[in-house]
């Protein structure tokens, strides 16, 4: 197990350029979160995934961004022509689902962005 | 939808006292309590969590009550370190309806040598 992986760590870019990000969640976690930190905050949700099936949404997530599972496991969060106002911490979370014996959640590092 | 309130937002206490850092919550559907602690760049990184069908949990130098009538918990850290300085977050989490996170403010607590 070793825990929800998150990259790159850190990424500057200028307005207006897309950037990615990847979370590869832990081994048999089948659902999958996004959330959005910025400082000073508490993380706040953006989407989730049961298995490959993106579930639900926040009003947060404008339709600059986008989120994908293909096949259940790692997932990729892309936002499209970045704002300043995007600068913020992207966390992925994991869990088993509710059917499971347990469902603590488990983040990873988060993904820092800075738009200049 | 869940609103999550935690006080205080910051919090200073010396080394050996005890830290108290209460949160309350708005639906009674929720049914899962987390607590994390995020240091400076980090994610958060779960403490200790309770379940609403239990009223109190422990785990070394940290408890966690819950009181369901009144919908609040708080997390108890005795005999505090300069190592548990950092930000903690409460959160609810209502497995059968919206299925997310729901955090608090967070506390900075600091711990001085």
């Amino acid at each position: 197990d070793t825990g929800v992986s998150q990259d790159p760590r850190h990424k500057i870019t200028k307005r207006g350029q897309n950037v990615t990000f990847r979370c590869d969640p832990i081994s048999e976690h089948n659902r999958l979160y996004w959330y959005r930190q910025t400082l000073g905050q508490g993380p706040e949700f953006l989407t989730y995934f049961q298995n490959e099936a993106q579930l639900e949404k926040s009003r947060l997530l404008s339709d600059r961004f986008s989120a994908e599972r293909p096949k259940g496991s790692f997932s990729t969060l892309e936002i499209q022509r970045t704002e300043q106002g995007d600068s913020a911490m992207y966390l992925c979370a994991s869990n088993r689902d509710v059917q499971s014996s347990g469902n603590t959640i488990y983040f990873g590092e988060g993904s820092w962005l800075t738009v200049v | 939808g869940e609103n999550v309130e935690q006080h205080p937002s910051t919090l200073s206490v010396q080394e050996g006292d005890s830290a108290v850092i209460k949160c309350t919550y708005s639906d009674s559907a929720s049914n899962y309590f987390p607590w994390y602690k995020q240091e400076l760049g980090k994610g958060p990184q779960l403490i200790i969590d309770i379940r609403s069908n239990v009223g109190e949990k422990k785990d070394q130098r940290i408890a966690v009550t819950l009181n369901k009538t009144a919908k609040h918990f708080s997390l108890h850290i005795t005999e505090t370190q300069p190592e548990d300085s950092a930000v903690y977050f409460c959160a609810a989490y209502d497995q059968t309806g919206a299925n997310n996170l729901f955090f608090g403010t967070g506390t900075r607590l600091t711990v001085i040598p």
